[in-house]
Parts: structure tokens; C-alpha cells; sequence
């Protein structure tokens, strides 16, 4: 196992509706990067936060945000949710990325969000 | 947009068969290339990051080389067992993104 926990594991919501998800990093790991895997897809980049500020972003509209906490929690809220966005989404932490994506990545299992 | 194609999609071998994959990615802009193994129900485990061109690293049966110059990266299973039954993933990060190829599905039949 990774250490990297996320909770939910599963999640139904109705179109509209807001969302949070929530990641627990490995001790230690000052990085955390989220993903959305669609059926059938590799996972796309949502963002990186790197201590607790944003540091990179993927082609997700603003509606998607996130925060990263001092503990090694951080967390994905999905505003004004539609269909579209039903999806596996995974968290990963890492260390001490800064520029991003050099160091080794550590994924938690992921939340499955349906939307309704 | 930054492509990442990985072939095949998916592949079926006999126990003790020795199989290769390959990842295509875009050479420019190029920082660094991920590969992971995805078994159903768990987890995606990092196999490979790979920096250089010409890199090439080994984890037990797993091998992987890196040719950024032309966009690939090859990835080998020796000796495949049922065990190494898995999605394997590729991503190549380029400007603050790490973009995924699609995988390759493999199934090591008994």
C-alpha cells in the first residue's frame, strides 16, 4: 500500500449538487496532485498543489478547485456538478516537487463519483 | 495539446511469455516520463520515472528504456507471471502537466 488514503470511497450526487473530496498524503509528501479518470481514459490532470498553493493546472474549468493543508490533507470541491464530471477521481502525493512530476508518485485508490 | 499514445491497448500472453509495450509521446518540452502498473481494485504503483535520454531501469522482470528524441519509451516484462496482470500506464510530464496515455491492458494466462 501507498499510504495515500481518500475518502469517500464512493459517492452519488445529483447534477447541480457540490462535492468535496478528501486525500490524506504520505507523511512527509509536500505535493499533491489530483486526477479524473473517465471509463475507458487515462487519468487527466486536474492540479498540483505544492505547500498549499496551487502550482499547476490541467483543462478543468474554475468550478473544480482545491486546497492543501498543513497536515498533508487536501482537498478536490467540485462546484455545480453535471454529468460529465461522473468519474474515478485519484490523489497523489509526492515530494518535494516544486517544477512538478520529477519525483516518484504515491496514488490513493480513488473516489468513484457518480453524478445523477 | 500534448498526445500520449500507448499500444497496444490490450494484450493477452501465456505464463513464462516475455512481452513489450510502447509509449509515444511528443520530444519537445520534454521533463520526465512515469510508468505505472494498475491492478484492478488497488492502487496505481509507480514503476518508472525516467529523466534521460538513453535511461534505461530494471525492477525485477520490469525493464524500461527512454528515447526522447524520437518520443518513445519501451516498456519489458520477462518471464510474464499471472501476478503482473495489470493496466500499465505511461505519462510524460511537459510544462506543469502530466499527461496519461490510455494504458495497456495485460492479462498472463496460466
Amino acid at each position: 500500500e501507498t499510504g495515500v488514503t481518500q475518502s469517500p470511497t464512493h459517492l452519488i450526487k445529483t447534477r447541480g449538487q457540490q462535492v468535496t473530496l478528501r486525500c490524506s498524503s504520505q507523511s512527509g509528501h509536500n505535493t499533491v496532485s489530483w486526477y479524473q479518470q473517465a471509463l475507458g481514459q487515462g487519468p487527466q490532470f486536474i492540479f498540483q498543489y505544492y505547500r498549499e498553493e496551487e502550482n499547476g493546472r490541467g483543462n478543468f474549468p474554475p468550478r473544480f478547485s482545491g486546497l492543501q493543508f498543513p497536515n498533508y490533507s487536501s482537498e478536490l470541491n467540485v462546484n455545480a456538478l453535471e454529468l460529465d464530471d461522473s468519474a474515478l477521481y485519484l490523489c497523489a502525493s509526492s515530494l518535494g516537487e516544486g517544477t512538478g512530476f520529477i519525483n516518484e508518485q504515491f496514488f490513493g485508490p480513488g473516489t468513484r463519483l457518480t453524478v445523477l | 495539446i500534448l498526445n500520449v499514445e500507448q499500444s497496444p491497448q490490450s494484450l493477452h500472453v501465456q505464463e513464462g511469455d516475455s512481452t513489450n509495450f510502447t509509449c509515444s509521446f511528443p520530444s519537445s518540452n520534454f521533463y520526465a516520463l512515469h510508468w505505472y502498473r494498475w491492478e484492478t481494485a488497488k492502487s496505481p504503483e509507480a514503476l518508472f520515472v525516467m529523466t534521460l535520454n538513453g535511461d534505461e531501469k530494471k525492477k525485477g522482470r520490469i525493464s524500461a528504456t527512454l528515447n526522447t528524441k524520437e518520443g518513445y519509451s519501451y516498456l519489458y516484462i520477462k518471464g510474464s507471471q499471472p501476478e503482473d496482470s495489470a493496466t500499465y500506464l505511461c505519462a510524460s510530464r511537459s510544462a506543469r502537466q502530466l499527461t496519461f496515455g490510455s494504458g495497456t491492458q495485460l492479462t498472463v494466462l496460466p
